[in-house]
Formats: C-alpha cells, structure tokens, sequence
C-alpha cells in the first residue's frame, strides 16, 4: 500500500485547504478502513484531523469540525482534505493515512507541508 | 471525547537504559491505545497496538502495556536507533487523540 498527498504548498489565510491522498495497492471502497488525515506543526505534536469510512461517514476533530470536509472519489482511488478559512496556525505537515478500527494507523503518507501565508 | 496525557515530555537516556513512557486517559479505552515513532523528517511508524501487540518487524526490545486508561511503552535496552520521538494514540471513540509525544534524546 502506498498513500500520496497532493495540493498546494502555500496558502493565503482565509482562503481553503485542499489536499487530496492518492492510494496505490488497496481499494478505498474496500475493507473496513478509514482513510485520515493527520496533521503536525513544525516542532510539534500530531493532530488527528477526522477520517472517512466507505460508506461516507466522516468523524471529525471537535476543534476543527466547523472548517473541515473528507470526501472521496472511488473513481480516482483518492480521499481529500479541505479547511476553509485557515489561518497561520493551520500550518503544518499534512500526513493521509490508512487506519482500522481496533488497530489504528498502518500506513501512512510521506506528509505535505502547507504553509498558510499572504 | 478522550483526552490522552503522555509523560514525560522528554527524556534523556544512554545506550542500553531502560526506557518507560506512560500515556493516560481521561476515560477508560479497553486497549485500543497504539504506540507510534517518528524520527525527523520522516511520517510516524507504529510499534504497538492494541495496547500489547507487537507491529511485525519490531524489535523485541519494545513493548506495551496497559489497558482502561493507565498505558506504557518500555524500551527494554535502548540502540541508538531508537533516539526518536513516541506517541501514543487513542482510537476508541469516534474521534482519535494522540498523546503529546515524548522526545528520547541522547544522554
């Protein structure tokens, strides 16, 4: 299995986020998986995101549910990230990441760093 | 939703010490707690998961321990390879947490 992030490196404050996780080696309408987002600031800790299951529900970190979507796109074997209204503080590295329920997190992205800037 | 308290923050340690790192819950969790390593520049590997199990092609060294809300990761004999930062993530409830992380410096 093998996850790429994609989208802009630099982003102007109040505009959105938009990242999309590209899967190679697994279907992301199959298995019991959800496909997240996590992400990290230069110098610190990881931040859960949310993630989305194959039927479409979505679960969200509770102090970014009101900016933050996941959707997928089966077509493409892609899921995407998107964070509206961002400021400074929505910098950081975004990892995409394949997780189980029970299990946690087994494969993960390279990271994409988005830098929120005017 | 749960809260997960890692301690301690950092840590400074010789090849071959004994390494504990505790996470806490702020509600009970079962064992579904995993123990991830980052080094720098690099994404998060997993070591442990359901709390005790051992991720294939991790060394032996490293183990969990820990169910309900009181978790740790021992580092039996610290290499130099193990100089990284470990977090611990919490994925019982609907929305998954981290610990802060520890940093594992050389002594």
């Amino acid at each position: 299995l093998q996850l790429q992030e994609s989208g802009p490196g630099l982003v102007k404050p109040s505009q959105t986020l938009s990242l999309t996780c590209t899967i190679s080696g697994d279907s992301i309408s199959s298995g019991s998986y959800f496909w997240s987002w996590i992400r990290q600031p230069a110098g610190k800790g990881l931040e859960w995101v949310g993630h989305i299951y194959r039927s479409g529900s979505t679960n969200y970190d509770p102090s970014l549910r009101s900016r933050v979507s996941i959707s997928f796109d089966t077509s493409k074997n892609q899921f995407s990230l998107k964070l509206i209204s961002v400021t400074a503080a929505d910098t950081a590295t975004y990892y995409c990441a394949r997780g189980l329920p029970f299990f946690g997190f087994d494969s993960w992205g390279q990271g994409a760093l988005v830098t929120v800037s005017s | 939703d749960v809260q997960m308290t890692q301690s301690p923050s950092s840590l400074s340690a010789s090849v071959g010490d004994r390494v504990t790192i505790t996470c806490r819950a702020s509600q009970a969790i079962r064992t579904d707690l995993g123990w991830y390593q980052q080094k720098p520049g690099e994404a998060p590997q997993r070591l442990i998961y359901d709390a005790s199990a051992l991720q294939s092609g991790v060394p032996s060294r490293f183990s969990g321990s820990g169910s309900g809300t009181e978790f740790t990761l021992t580092i039996s004999s610290l290499q130099p390879e193990d100089f990284a930062t470990y977090y611990c993530l919490q994925h019982n409830s609907y929305s998954w947490t981290f610990g802060q992380g520890t940093k594992v410096e050389i002594k």
